[in-house]
């Protein structure tokens, strides 16, 4: 059974500050991974998606992956309170047969 | 590109009924996938297809539930019977393919089913 793994929080971090999100995997196949946001009673939108090793930044947000470790984490610079959502961390593997979720992250900044 | 769409937003009925839900993925994507999320879970993958070809269908997915994807374009999802615990929102989402770079999911607006 392949897994994703995800702190449930709350995660509450003060406007400004830097928040931090942490995902980890079970398979060692896997080669895509994606950070969603989703706010309470919507879908999930696409943050950023990462394929290889290291940071890749988008305006505030920087993904971090280490497949070796099997860890993939979110920073969120400049928190803002319109960051407050839930953070869904996916994986995929290499043939692209098993995107599975984890049970997502519950971010609070407060003002 | 208009997204990802979902008819209807919202569905209340009575348990033993049959519920039909449909999704339109972005026009040039060939995958197509469905999810159901309960409050406080991620979302939980319950089948894809690949233009029409459905591949794969979790083992979680009763019989209760068929999905089509008859010309490889809209999808419909079909509850028989519903129960109680078939609440949940339903999520589509469409991908351009599976292989890395073309896989990223897009997701649609949902539908939230309850069942009295």
């Amino acid at each position: 059974q392949k897994e994703v793994e995800q702190n449930s929080g709350p995660l509450s971090v003060p406007e400004g500050a830097i928040a931090s999100l942490n995902c980890t995997y079970s398979d060692r196949v896997s080669q895509s991974f994606f950070w969603y946001r989703q706010y309470s009673g919507k879908s999930p939108e696409l943050i950023m998606s990462i394929y290889s090793n290291g940071d890749k930044e988008d305006g505030r947000f920087t993904a971090q992956l280490n497949k070796a470790s099997q860890y993939v984490s979110l920073l969120i610079r400049d928190s803002q309170p319109s960051d407050s959502a839930t953070y869904l961390c996916a994986v995929n593997d290499v043939y692209g047969q098993n995107f599975v979720f984890g049970p997502g992250t519950r971010l609070s900044v407060l003002p | 590109d208009t997204g990802v769409s979902q008819d209807p937003r919202h569905k209340i009925t009575k348990r033993g009924q049959n519920v039909t839900f449909r999704c339109d993925p972005i026009s040039e994507h060939n995958r197509l996938y469905w999810y159901r999320q309960t409050l406080g879970q991620g979302p939980e993958f319950l089948t894809y297809f690949q233009n029409e070809a459905q591949l794969e269908k979790s083992r979680l997915l009763s019989d209760r539930f068929s999905a089509e994807r008859p010309k490889g374009s809209f999808s419909t999802l079909e509850i028989q019977h519903t129960e109680q615990g078939d609440s949940a929102m339903y999520l589509c989402a469409s991908s351009l393919s599976g292989l890395a770079s073309d896989d990223t999911q897009y997701f649609g607006p949902g539908t939230r089913l309850t069942v009295l």
